[in-house]
């Protein structure tokens, strides 16, 4: 159980356009999600929280209108980069919590996503 | 705001033997986890054991355990019969009432024949 997947898991994209990355939680309801951040060699770092039904809540410094997240469901959540440049290749990895069972402060990852924008 | 500390980028051993991983971390809340997850060439993040703060006891998971010191602010994981595939990069990590999970900077461990 507590499977979250992620799709795709390779985009490549061309500087200026925008990519989405899919996150569903598959046997359980998410009502939080995390989408992380990790460049190569060093660990995770947070970029926001998203609850279903409300805004995103962004870490310091990560840039909003660059990166949308959409929490429309108890099961999917997404992340649109907007605008991609070079410097936002890195490999994205969400995570989902699991609403209302013990250990609910413990978090199921998805195998994360290799962004590379040429 | 929470910290984790991990002061041991790299780590050896061989294989079917024992090998502690130690973790630091510093937090304000009371009620919190610990957590030791594993990241194997794969990238796929793994729970190995959990750690709830309220609970002295330490948590086992087969062969895996930890050592957890409260007042010491120490959580270290412990490997026994250590096997080719623990090979990973292994991350402490602590969440709180916050529900957000802060990452140590991680151990990169290699299980060699």
């Amino acid at each position: 159980g507590a499977v979250v997947s992620q799709h795709p898991s390779w985009v490549i994209c061309k500087s200026g356009t925008s990519v989405k990355i899919e996150c569903r939680s598959l046997d359980f309801q998410a009502t939080t999600m995390f989408w992380y951040r990790q460049f190569p060699k060093q660990s995770l770092m947070l970029m926001a929280t998203s609850n279903e039904g409300s805004k995103a809540t962004y870490e310091q410094g990560v840039e909003k209108d660059k990166f949308l997240i959409n929490h429309a469901s108890l099961t999917l959540s997404t992340l649109t980069v907007t605008s991609a440049h070079p410097e936002d290749s890195s490999f994205y990895i969400c995570s989902a919590r699991a609403a209302g069972v013990f250990g609910s402060y413990e978090q199921y990852f998805g195998p994360g996503t290799r962004l590379t924008v040429t | 705001a929470q910290t984790v500390t991990q002061s041991q980028p790299e780590m050896s051993v061989q294989e079917a033997e024992t090998v502690t991983l130690s973790c630091t971390y510093d937090t304000s809340e009371n009620n919190y986890y610990l957590f030791w997850y594993k990241q194997p060439p794969s990238r796929q993040m793994i729970l190995v054991i959990r750690q709830e703060a309220y609970k002295q006891q330490n948590a086992t998971e087969n062969r895996f355990s930890v050592n957890f010191q409260k007042a010491a602010k120490s959580f270290s994981l412990k490997i026994s019969d250590s096997q080719l595939g623990d090979t990973a990069m292994y991350f402490c990590v602590i969440t709180g009432t916050a529900s957000k999970l802060t990452f140590g900077t991680g151990t990169r461990l290699q299980v060699t024949l």
